[in-house]
């Protein structure tokens, strides 16, 4: 069955540091697709980057990079010098063919809350 | 360009009253889907909509959830009777479909069931 881990549940670093945010993705899909989703304190969720599953090139996106490694069925999210407004809640979410109607569908990880402090 | 528009924002209510969502999503966006999100929790899916045709709706409790979305454009998820149980926030999202297009997400409606 398809599934979405994010093991880390809250992360706190100080302005300047870089962090990575851990994802690990399960599907039996050969076709699939990875979203990585920005949620403020607003609570709207925020489209960040879509990868899919035959491009393991790593993307840059000035202070953001994304690491696609099928062999360890991950896909990492770097922040490069971390800011205060990088402070927020980051799902990671799994889009797969499936069967049926589920087709498209999102699965969503738990999310992980980056604190940034001053 | 109009992002998607949930309303109302907030919406506090009693237990086993009834209470409506509504949606309107980005223009020209075919696929419609309502997520609930609990707190601490990533959103999941409830119903799924290509145009006016739920094409998936596995996910809602269909004793008391109940959505339409008419003439393929705005919809409406309803609850009724509401449990206490229900209180979360409900996320509107729209795309182009598929599994390869990235989903829009509303700002959600908060609620709370007293």
């Amino acid at each position: 069955a398809q599934k979405v881990t994010q093991a880390q549940t809250e992360i706190s670093v100080v302005e300047k540091e870089d962090v990575t945010l851990d994802c690990v993705y399960e599907t039996r899909d050969t076709t699939y697709y990875l979203f990585w989703y920005k949620q403020p304190p607003s609570g709207e969720l925020v489209f960040l980057i879509r990868r899919n599953s035959f491009d393991e090139q790593n993307e840059i996106s000035g202070r953001y990079s994304w690491n696609f490694q099928k062999s360890t069925s991950s896909f990492n999210f770097t922040i490069t010098a971390s800011q205060v407004v990088d402070s927020a809640v980051y799902f990671c979410a799994l889009s797969e063919y499936g069967y049926g109607g589920s087709q498209g569908n999102l699965i969503f990880g738990k999310g992980t809350k980056l604190s940034v402090k001053p | 360009e109009a992002g998607v528009v949930q309303s109302p924002r907030y919406k506090i209510i009693e237990k086993k009253q009834p209470v409506a969502f509504w949606c309107n999503p980005i223009s020209g966006h075919n696929t419609l889907y309502w997520y609930l999100q609990n707190l601490g929790q990533g959103p999941e899916l409830l119903i799924r909509y290509e145009n006016e045709e739920a094409v998936d709706d596995s996910q809602l409790p269909k004793d008391r959830f109940s959505a339409e979305r008419l003439k393929g454009v705005d919809s409406t998820l309803k609850i009724q009777p509401a449990e206490l149980g229900d209180s979360a926030v409900y996320l509107c999202a729209s795309s182009f479909g598929g599994i390869s297009y990235e989903q829009y997400f509303g700002p959600g409606t908060r609620l709370t069931v007293t």
